[in-house]
């Protein structure tokens, strides 16, 4: 049973807009919540996180957004750029716990 | 430092054949992962270490075993591969608990193919 769910398995959105990336969780456990980026042909690449005690997290471009009492998180890029073009994972992790549980990803298209 | 990196880049084996992916981490980190990407499914978690000499299972772990002789090194061994075990294998490495600020760190994969 799927845990971290990204329902969009892609998205294309205009150079210059906005991307918005949602991943929704069915563990209350989960404490702490990681977007991942991934190229063709390469690992996962860490890109942002926020704690369960925040709702908002900024980085540059990257913000993540959490809705606890939605079990459900979401990211920004803003403005984006084609070479955000990527497949975008969500994970999440509970305090104490060993394991990271990942979304299915999302594949981001970033037209020029 | 090379960071997380996983030999051989790309196999191919018969059913049965047994193999050994090896990971290598320089970053001295304690927590250690194997996992595989299959199309639709995300990352599924097989096999993880807490430490040298520790191994527990993880989501997928049937068909594979592994060992953390060393504090650096981190092997996945498929005993008698079957098709379903075709894959993209990632390992990934991290400092801290699952639940504090530290993020995975991931090699740039095995692809896997068992014909």
């Amino acid at each position: 049973d799927q845990q971290v769910k990204q329902n969009s398995p892609s998205l294309s959105v205009q150079e210059g807009r906005i991307s918005i990336l949602n991943c929704d969780y069915t563990n209350s456990m989960f404490d702490y919540f990681l977007w991942y980026k991934k190229y063709p042909a390469e690992g996962p690449t860490f890109l942002i996180s926020i704690s369960s005690i925040k709702d908002k997290n900024e980085d540059g471009r990257f913000t993540v957004f959490l809705n606890k009492s939605a079990k459900h998180l979401s990211l920004h890029i803003v403005p984006s750029q084609p070479g955000d073009s990527a497949v975008y994972f969500c994970a999440a992790s509970a305090k104490f716990g060993n394991q990271f549980y990942f979304g299915t990803g999302t594949s981001l298209t970033v037209i020029p | 430092n090379a960071g997380v990196t996983q030999t051989p880049k790309f196999r191919v084996l018969k059913t049965g054949q047994s193999m050994t992916l090896l990971c290598a981490q320089d970053m001295n980190h304690e927590y250690m992962y194997w996992y595989r990407q299959d199309p639709g499914m995300g990352l599924r978690l097989i096999h993880y270490s807490v430490g040298e000499g520790t191994t527990a299972k993880g989501e997928v772990p049937d068909g594979y075993n592994v060992s953390r002789l060393k504090k650096q090194n981190f092997l996945l061994g498929l005993e008698s591969a079957a098709p379903s075990q075709t894959s993209v294998y990632f390992c990934a490495s991290t400092n801290g608990l699952a639940g504090t600020s530290y993020e995975q760190f991931f090699g740039p994969g095995t692809r896997l193919t068992v014909l």
